[in-house]
């Protein structure tokens, strides 16, 4: 099956810093979803963006549908220890019934 | 609420043995999906339930078999193991199946030998 291409794969960044991803679709999705992983857990809702252009925040997290409907960007503000994890990416696109599509995952390491 | 439970959370299998995975959900949910995760991918579905009483191959079905025993309860079924089953299986839920909101479970860690 058809993946969403999510990068970067992983980044290595300080306490403080903000971090930026992204995940591109060659089809038109009506969907956008963001989840975190922990070790040893499973997906953790972030975001849930349904409109093109949507821009929406969840405490220090911000994610944008974008224009094109292609795709989908993750911003984290001034990153906390906490922040660690895999985020991934999941779009569904219309006439898919439900299914959704997930990208492989971003892992995100904070060190102090 | 518990949200979406699952059992076991460590399973070791011998090639050719059987085992059902079990998941139940409190939130009144419709949807119920199986995945697995395995190194460096994104999660693929194995199989779904759409409503109570529906149940629909998701990307890689082969091997697995799945049961939606009521509303709360989708079970998924590997009748005989195999090393490329080794993976971790989590199953979701959702209002319903066009709404795409998923909730996962905190999965079940198989190793087949």
């Amino acid at each position: 099956g058809q993946q969403l291409n999510q990068s970067p794969q992983s980044m290595f960044i300080q306490e403080g810093e903000d971090v930026s991803m992204n995940c591109t679709s060659s089809s038109i999705f009506n969907t956008w979803l963001w989840y975190k992983q922990e070790p040893g857990e499973g997906p953790v809702l972030l975001i849930a963006l349904y409109k093109a252009g949507e821009l929406t925040s969840n405490g220090r997290l911000t994610a944008q549908f974008g224009i094109t409907r292609k795709d989908s960007f993750l911003n984290i503000s001034a990153s906390i220890p906490s922040d660690v994890g895999i985020y991934f990416c999941a779009g569904h696109s219309a006439g898919s019934w439900g299914k959704l599509q997930f990208g492989a995952g971003t892992q995100v390491v904070v060190t102090p | 609420n518990a949200g979406v439970t699952q059992t076991p959370k460590f399973q070791v299998l011998k090639t050719g043995q059987s085992m059902t995975l079990q998941c139940a959900q409190d939130m009144n949910h419709n949807s119920m999906y199986w995945y697995r995760q395995d190194p460096g991918m994104g999660l693929r579905l194995i199989y779904y339930s759409a409503s109570e009483g529906t149940t629909d191959k998701g990307e890689v079905p082969n091997g697995y078999n799945v049961s939606r025993l009521n509303k709360r309860e989708f079970s998924l079924r590997l009748e005989s193991a195999a090393p490329s089953q080794t993976s971790v299986y989590f199953c979701a839920s959702s209002e319903r199946w066009s709404y795409n909101e998923q909730f996962f479970g905190p999965g079940t860690r198989l190793t087949v030998l």
